[in-house]
C-alpha cells in the first residue's frame, strides 16, 4: 500500500559527477513519469515510461540525461557530468493506466544540488 | 507565449475570505485540465479535475471556459491550511504521445 518512493531524498554533487536517481512506482503502475522542478517552478516534463518502454523522452535537457525502466517496475534517471542549472528537484510520478490518465501520484523527490 | 500561464502570487487573504485563481493555456485542442496542490518542499497532489461544465468539492470549485481557454479555481471560506501553491496543468495534445503540461503555480497565504 505504500506510495511512490524515491532515493536518494537528497544529493549533493560536485561539477562533474554522475548521479542516478531512483524512482519506485506504487506496485502495478503502468505509467510513469519523470518531472524537474526547478525553484519557483512547477515541475517540467522529461520523460514518459509505458511499462519498460520509455515513449518519450522529448523533455530530457540534454544527452547527458538517461533514464531506463528495464522490468517496467522501478525506473532510474541517470545525469552524467552534471552541471550547476542540474540543481533542481527530480519528481517521479506513476499512473495505473496509460496515458491519458486522470490522476498522477507523485513521490517526494530528490532534491540534487550541484556545487 | 508560455503554454500554461499563471500569476504567481503570492496572494495573501484573510481566514474566511473567498480566492480566486486563473491559469490561461495556449493550445486550443487540450483536453484535459487539472489542479494540483503543492506544499512547501512536498510534492504536487491532485486537488480536482476540471470539468466543461464546472465542478464543485466542498469549499473549492472549478472552472473552464474553453473558448477564452482559461480555468480557474475558487476557494471560499479560506482556511490556514489551504496556504499551499496552486499548480495548474494541462494535458497537452499529442503529437506521439500525451503529456502533462504544468504551470509555475500560484502562492496562496491564509492569514490569521
Amino acid at each position: 500500500g505504500a506510495g511512490v518512493s524515491q532515493s536518494p531524498r537528497y544529493k549533493v554533487a560536485k561539477r562533474g559527477q554522475d548521479v542516478a536517481l531512483r524512482c519506485d512506482p506504487i506496485s502495478g503502475h503502468v505509467s510513469l513519469f519523470w518531472y524537474q522542478q526547478a525553484l519557483g517552478q512547477g515541475p517540467e516534463f522529461l520523460t514518459y515510461f509505458q511499462n519498460e518502454a520509455q515513449l518519450d523522452k522529448s523533455g530530457l535537457p540534454s544527452d547527458r540525461f538517461f533514464a531506463e525502466r528495464p522490468e517496467g517496475s522501478v525506473s532510474t534517471l541517470k545525469i552524467q557530468r552534471t552541471q550547476q542549472e542540474d540543481s533542481a528537484v527530480y519528481l517521479c510520478a506513476s499512473s495505473l493506466n496509460r496515458l491519458p490518465i486522470k490522476t498522477q501520484y507523485f513521490g517526494p523527490g530528490t532534491r540534487l544540488l550541484v556545487l | 507565449r508560455k503554454e500554461v500561464e499563471q500569476d504567481p502570487g503570492p496572494f495573501n487573504v484573510p481566514e474566511g475570505a473567498t480566492v480566486a485563481f486563473n491559469c490561461t493555456y495556449s493550445n486550443s485542442a487540450s483536453q484535459s485540465f487539472f489542479w494540483y496542490r503543492q506544499d512547501c518542499r512536498k510534492e504536487p497532489k491532485l486537488l480536482m479535475s476540471v470539468y466543461s461544465s464546472g465542478n464543485e468539492d466542498g469549499r473549492f470549485t472549478a472552472q473552464l471556459n474553453r473558448a477564452s481557454q482559461y480555468i480557474s479555481l475558487l476557494i471560499r471560506d479560506s482556511k490556514l491550511s489551504d496556504s499551499a501553491t496552486y499548480l495548474c496543468v494541462v494535458l497537452w495534445p499529442p503529437s506521439g504521445t500525451y503529456k502533462y503540461i504544468f504551470g509555475t503555480g500560484t502562492r496562496l497565504k491564509v492569514l490569521a
